[in-house]
């Protein structure tokens, strides 16, 4: 059963940069076949796609996120992780780490972190 | 962006009650719409993909259809444990967008 768990500071102050690692067990993130991804949800709001990375390092992110936006990924240590820097306000969410499953015809997400909140404040 | 509209917003049901909601894509989406349920403080969980396809171990009173722009996910028999947030999300292309989530409530 793969399991993910987000870890990171729950308070980040404005300006500085947010910084989550996601641990993968029960499976390796060193094999093809699918996008570990991270979401994020505003209070009380819906699901915003964040951006993904494949096992090779190849990225692919939110456009209206991808000035501030890195995600790295260390296969050693199977982790992968979100950086995102000059946060506001604005950017106070549960952060989501994800695995999409891909095959040809199919796209979608089977295994979700428990999330973590993140509250940018000075 | 491709943009996606869920309707309605919220909807009142009982048990045993049997629901539909739908999902409009701004586009076509082919069949890459995935719908989830998500209870408050935990994390979404995948019901339907390829918009039609029962997850392994989702209960078959969960079932979807459609294609191109215009998706329902029908519940059809209410169960107590099924009231909840529903999503529908594409992922014909990126970014991934979601609908803006159906509140299912008692």
């Amino acid at each position: 059963q793969v399991q993910l768990q987000e870890s990171g500071p729950g308070l980040v102050k404005p300006s500085q940069t947010l910084s989550l690692t996601c641990t993968v067990s029960g499976g390796s993130i060193n094999s093809g076949g699918y996008y570990w991804t991270w979401f994020r949800q505003h209070p009380g709001k819906g699901l915003e796609w964040i951006g993904y990375i494949y096992y090779s390092g190849s990225t692919n992110y939110n456009p209206s996120l991808k000035s501030r936006v890195t995600i790295s990924i260390d296969t050693s240590k199977n982790q992968f992780s979100l950086r995102l820097s000059s946060v506001t306000a604005a950017d106070t969410a549960v952060y989501y780490c994800a695995r999409e499953d891909y095959d040809a015809s199919d796209y979608y997400v089977d295994y979700w972190g428990q999330g973590t909140l993140v509250t940018v404040s000075s | 962006d491709i943009q996606m509209t869920q309707s309605p917003s919220s909807l009142s049901a009982s048990v045993r009650d049997r629901v539909t909601i739908t999902c409009r894509a701004s586009q076509s989406v082919s069949r890459f719409l995935n719908w989830y349920q998500q209870t408050p403080g935990k994390a979404p969980k995948l019901l339907i993909h390829a918009a039609s396809s029962l997850q392994s171990a989702v209960s078959s009173r969960f079932s979807g259809s459609g294609s191109g722009t215009d998706f329902t996910l029908t519940i059809s028999s209410l169960q107590p444990e099924d009231f909840a947030t529903y999503y529908c999300q594409q992922s014909y292309s990126t970014p991934r967008t979601f609908g803006q989530g159906t509140k299912l409530e008692i």
